[in-house]
């Protein structure tokens, strides 16, 4: 089952600059977009996310762009710090239970 | 910060057994979820619980598994007879409705480990 990919495993980005972490979908019906963020031995912590009917969603240094027509989001962190080191999981809700499905992961690393 | 418990924080267990993983929901929330992430995999679904029953459930979530609220507080997910390949993270989850944002809030997990 595919219907969330994030086709990088790893991101380094040095301290100050921009982390873009991308991720994509494949079913339609999927009607939010979420970011999270985890670190080892904790759960997901929630981020930041999108309804579907949107384009853009800003909260602070995160910003999150879908574009529908390429099933394509991103997350913009600007600007980066250690502290964001951890690994950003893509999810999508959808179901009659708004379940999430979610995408691997991908370890941002941002250096000092 | 209200924030979702989960105990025990590691189970260990032997094939075969039973075991009861607890969740205590953010106070509010009306929505409640169990998911499970293998190592090395993808967090799953197993299932989503409103209004006392089983909203929906995903194709793991097999007859070994059952979920309930036994005291309106605690929400439980138990595994009649583990299996090896049931060694995993089990994470609870829950949703007050409401939110605008459509987020789920996530408890640390419990790491299941099945000898």
């Amino acid at each position: 089952d595919q219907q969330v990919k994030q086709n990088s495993p790893s991101l380094s980005v040095q301290e100050g600059r921009i982390s873009i972490l991308n991720c994509d979908y494949t079913n339609s019906m999927f009607d939010y977009f979420l970011w999270y963020k985890k670190y080892p031995a904790e759960g997901p912590t929630f981020l930041i996310s999108i309804s579907s009917i949107k384009d853009k969603n800003e909260d602070g240094r995160f910003t999150v762009f879908l574009n529908k027509s390429a099933k394509h989001l991103s997350l913009h962190i600007v600007p980066s710090q250690p502290g964001d080191s951890a690994v950003y999981f893509c999810a999508a809700s959808g179901g009659s239970a708004r379940q999430l499905t979610f995408g691997s992961g991908t370890q941002l690393t941002v250096l000092p | 910060e209200p924030e979702v418990t989960q105990t025990p924080s590691h189970q260990v267990t032997q094939m075969g057994q039973e075991v009861i993983l607890r969740c205590v929901p953010i106070s509010n929330h009306l929505y409640f979820y169990w998911y499970r992430q293998i190592l090395g995999q993808k967090v799953e679904f197993l299932v989503s619980f409103y209004n006392n029953e089983i909203s929906e459930k995903s194709e793991i979530f097999d007859d070994q598994f059952s979920v309930e609220r036994p005291d309106g507080s605690n929400f439980t997910l138990k595994i009649r007879s583990t299996k090896l390949e049931d060694s995993a993270m089990y994470f609870c989850a829950t949703k007050d409705g409401g939110s605008s944002y459509n987020e789920q809030f996530f408890g640390p997990g419990t790491r299941l480990t099945v000898l």
